[in-house]
């Protein structure tokens, strides 16, 4: 099946500065990868997907990029801000099913 | 309802005794999700359903875990026997179609203590 490893687990930035989140895959028929947030305490939420056939995807401060080659996908986020403390799972879909792997997560925490 | 609705919230039980987690998911997702949350950890699927059937249960972690979906609507997620190593957020998702591409709703997750 399908297996998604996600880096890094933590990642402390400054408010203002970029944070890049990596994610690979195994499957390379895999057609459908999102991130979700999850703020503390509360339930993860769609925060931006993007299918195989894009290699690129932006909206507002946050981008995700993919690379089918390498079986890898990042999450970009610009001008971070301290509400965007939280941690992000990125996915993956395989072709077996309708099964949505996650990676571990990567907490990320913005200081003022 | 307007989101995907789970209960109990939080749920203590003796190890050994059985549980009864429900799911009530979003009107008309015909789709449903089953995932686990260790503390620190990641999603880690068990079960979805697609209307009442159970198309995928390979991430049953033992045959103490069953689920069932009916009408198409509420599912009940059972742990039998629990053990501590069972002591985990469960979470439920919807979403409108199985086997395409789309947004899964969570809900808030049960809490399951095992002492």
């Amino acid at each position: 099946g399908e297996n998604v490893e996600q880096h890094p687990s933590t990642l402390s930035v400054q408010e203002g500065d970029s944070a890049v989140i990596k994610c690979t895959y195994s499957d390379s028929a895999s057609n459908y990868f999102p991130w979700y947030k999850q703020e503390l305490g509360k339930r993860p939420q769609l925060i931006i997907d993007i299918r195989s056939n894009v290699g690129e995807k932006k909206d507002q401060r946050i981008a995700v990029t993919l690379n089918k080659t390498a079986k890898h996908f990042s999450l970009h986020i610009t001008e971070t801000q301290p509400e965007d403390s939280a941690v992000y799972f990125c996915a993956a879909k395989g072709t077996s099913g309708s099964r949505l792997t996650f990676g571990e997560g990567t907490q990320l925490t913005v200081n003022p | 309802g307007a989101g995907v609705s789970q209960s109990p919230s939080n749920k203590v039980t003796e190890k050994g005794k059985d549980v009864e987690l429900r799911c009530d998911p979003i009107s008309g997702h015909t789709a449903l999700y089953w995932y686990r949350q260790s503390l620190g950890q990641g999603l880690e699927f068990l079960i979805y359903f697609q209307g009442n059937s159970a198309p995928d249960k390979s991430g049953l972690p033992s045959d103490r875990f069953s689920a069932e979906r009916t009408g198409g609507s509420v599912s009940t997620l059972t742990i039998q026997r629990t053990q501590q190593e069972d002591s985990a957020v469960y979470l439920c998702a919807s979403s409108l179609v199985a086997g395409v591409t789309g947004e899964l709703f969570f809900g808030e997750g049960s809490r399951l203590t095992v002492l």
